[in-house]
């Protein structure tokens, strides 16, 4: 069975940085056509892609948030990090961590979604 | 990478079908055949209901469709339940390995 969970501060000061763990299992991000993404959605708003990484360590980022974001992975602990740095408040909303599996390219397994409040 | 293009809101009776229209660009829905569908429900995560266009996960009604023309992807949901009440989101690969969501459609099922 394949699950992801994601974790991380539940609030964030602005300009502080973000860092989201999605920890997941039932598959291996080395395998060959195996992604993870992480994907965000702001209170009563659509969903935003952000970032993905794949099985050969090969990152790719929205482009309006590229310069904030870094992804990163840790294949021996099922981990993949997201780090968004000088948080604001329009950031606020609900994470999530999703795998992808080529060729099909679509978001075949969700987490739970942690929520991330960004406030003084 | 602009949002792909949603009606904000679809409604129908329980029996009916409806379409959910998906806009893009030649950059993203026009160029490749990975547009994906998902279905949430309030205070959950999305569920993959569409990929590839027109391809049904396993597990998936029958009742749900998909397709493309141009620039816009369609979803349609036929014979309408009342569990089909939420809310809908297309995505398109939009190269250079990035995506794109639309902004989100919500049925309701009067």
């Amino acid at each position: 069975q394949v699950t992801l969970r994601e974790s991380g501060p539940a609030l964030v000061k602005p300009t502080q940085t973000l860092t989201l763990t999605c920890t997941f299992s039932g598959f291996s991000l080395s395998t060959s056509g195996m992604c993870v993404s992480w994907i965000r959605q702001p209170p009563g708003k659509a969903l935003e892609w952000l970032a993905l990484i794949d099985w050969d360590d090969d990152k790719y980022y929205s482009t309006s948030l590229k310069t904030r974001l870094t992804i990163s992975k840790d294949t021996s602990k099922n981990q993949v990090v997201l780090t968004m740095t000088n948080m604001d408040p329009v950031d606020t909303a609900t994470y999530y961590c999703a795998r992808m599996s080529l060729p099909e390219g679509a978001f075949d397994i969700w987490g739970q979604g942690t929520m991330v409040t960004v406030s003084s | 990478q602009s949002a792909l293009t949603q009606p904000a809101s679809v409604s129908g009776s329980p029996g009916q079908s409806i379409t959910i229209s998906c806009t893009g660009t030649s950059s993203d829905v026009g160029s490749y055949n990975l547009v994906s569908w998902y279905q949430q429900h309030p205070g959950k995560a999305p569920k993959l209901m569409i990929y590839e266009v027109s391809k049904r996960p396993s597990g998936v009604s029958n009742r749900f469709s998909g397709s493309k023309s141009g620039n816009t992807a369609s979803l349609t949901i036929s014979g309408l339940q009342a569990e089909d009440e939420a809310d809908y989101y297309c995505c398109s690969y939009a190269g250079s390995s990035t995506g794109v969501f639309g902004g989100g459609t919500k049925l309701t099922v009067l």
